[in-house]
């Protein structure tokens, strides 16, 4: 069965970073492209980037190009999001989720998600 | 950026009700995707490419569609499919998601 567990959510000031994390078991995580989509609080879904199986690609909405850094550490079956210059409009629950297939955007599978409060 | 437009934005239906979401494209797509999320809970995949239903998913749900306009359709509502349906297009970077239809029971 497919697990998705996130983790390092809290609450932080503008201006400072986090580093999300999410353990994968059930499959072959190496095979898959891995994402992560952001829900604010009372709003819908938002995507916010997606990483290739060998971490060799990556893709990111335009506002979060250049302070989040999505990556994955294969050998230990876990993806990460790096969330620096954190804004308040990054407040959300954040997901970890699976592409089903190479290059197929949509997501199978999700993690129960973990919250991001960005606030003074 | 593909923009989808989901109609209604609430709606309530009454137990054994036929139930009919709508998603609308601003471009074209070959398939359209969609989530059920619960309140309090993560999305759950529910129909994939367009038609596809999603493993354990009731078989009164289905899709259809193409182009720019798609739906989800419910053939009689269950107390258990209060919930948000989100649609979500994946022709190209960034996959978008539509805003949500919140499905009440009447």
């Amino acid at each position: 069965e497919v697990h998705l567990v996130e983790s390092g959510g809290g609450l932080v000031q503008p201006g400072r970073s986090l580093k999300l994390s999410c353990a994968a078991s059930g499959f072959t995580f190496s095979n898959y492209d891995m994402a992560w989509v952001r829900q604010a609080p009372t709003k819908g879904l938002e995507w916010v980037a997606s990483i290739s199986p060998s971490g060799g690609s990556t893709y990111y909405r335009d506002s979060v190009k250049g302070r989040f850094t999505v990556s994955r550490d294969n050998a230990k079956s876990t993806l990460y999001l790096q969330v620096d210059s954190l804004r308040s409009e990054d407040t959300a629950t954040y997901y970890c989720a699976r592409h089903p297939e190479f290059g197929i955007l949509y997501f199978d599978y999700w993690g129960q998600g973990v919250m991001v409060t960005v606030s003074s | 950026e593909i923009v989808l437009t989901q109609s209604p934005t609430t709606m309530a239906a009454s137990p054994g009700e036929k139930v009919t979401l709508t998603c609308r494209a601003s471009s074209s797509v070959s398939y359209m995707y969609w989530y059920q999320q619960k309140s309090g809970t993560s999305p759950k995949l529910w129909i994939h490419d367009t038609s596809k239903v999603a493993s354990g998913v009731p078989n009164r749900f289905s899709g259809s569609g193409s182009g720019t306009s798609y739906s989800l359709t419910i053939s009689s509502m269950e107390t258990e499919d209060t919930a948000t349906y989100y649609c979500q297009q994946g022709r190209s970077y960034p996959p978008t998601f539509g805003g949500g239809t919140k499905l009440e029971l009447k």
